[in-house]
């Protein structure tokens, strides 16, 4: 099972600064079949990025993704109040499919 | 607008059954692989199970296999989990999702439903 680890657990940022969040895998991610998801506190998961580094439909511009092999960051490059939440990383490529990272909490500082 | 509404949670005592619906809308439910995905507060997020557009591919977790059923029905635009033997540890928010293609391998996923809440406790 390929095991994705998320870090820092939470980051304190003030809104205007630029978040790196890092997601870290014990095996090699195939084909870079990554993705991160936003979660707001009574809402659903929303897709972000896939494929590592490809926006979904309607994420805007400051969310980036980056990396491959074992090492994935997602940037926010100015954060903007909406963006205080949980951002989860995710495999889909490995046995099982499909596996989860703990999440990091992006909270205002 | 796409839409993934679960129904049929609640409290359960061990060993009993329960059977997830998911109702799905804004999109052509037949084009595309359907899944469930289960967040607990010890675990975090965890697929749980995933069935391709007519259901000909289906695929389960280790920890619910030969215990749970995934299926769906195209004409209802309906996902379904048939829940047996239900465990304590299976208690968790259970969120029905969208692929963003017919197979569901090597896919990730594009649309959640916000979820229902099963409870296994007696």
């Amino acid at each position: 099972e390929i095991v994705l680890t998320q870090s820092p657990g939470t980051l304190s940022l003030s809104p205007g600064e630029r978040a790196t969040l890092s997601c870290r895998a014990s095996q090699s991610v195939s084909t870079s079949y990554l993705a991160w998801y936003q979660q707001k506190p009574g809402q659903a998961p929303r897709l972000l990025i896939y494929g590592a580094f490809s926006r979904a439909t309607g994420i805007p511009d400051r969310f980036s993704g980056s990396g491959s092999g074992t090492d994935f960051t997602l940037t926010i490059s100015r954060l903007e109040p909406e963006d205080f939440a949980v951002y989860y990383c995710q495999q889909y490529g490995g046995s099982p499919m499909w596996t989860f990272g703990q999440g990091t909490k992006v909270e205002v500082k | 607008e796409v839409q993934l509404v679960e129904s049929g949670g609640g409290l359960v005592q061990p060993g009993r059954s329960l059977r997830l619906s998911c109702a799905a809308s804004g999109f052509t439910f037949d084009d595309y692989a359907m899944y469930w995905v289960r967040r607990t507060p010890g675990k975090g997020l965890e697929w749980v199970s995933g069935i391709g557009w007519n259901s000909g591919n289906i695929d389960y977790a280790d920890f619910v296999k030969g215990r749970f059923t995934i299926s769906r029905d195209n004409a209802k635009n309906s996902l379904y989990l048939q829940m047996n033997s239900l465990r304590p540890e299976d208690t968790a928010l259970y969120h029905c999702v969208k692929g963003p293609v017919a197979s569901f391998r090597g896919a990730y996923f594009d649309y959640w439903g916000q979820g229902i809440l099963v409870t296994v406790s007696s």
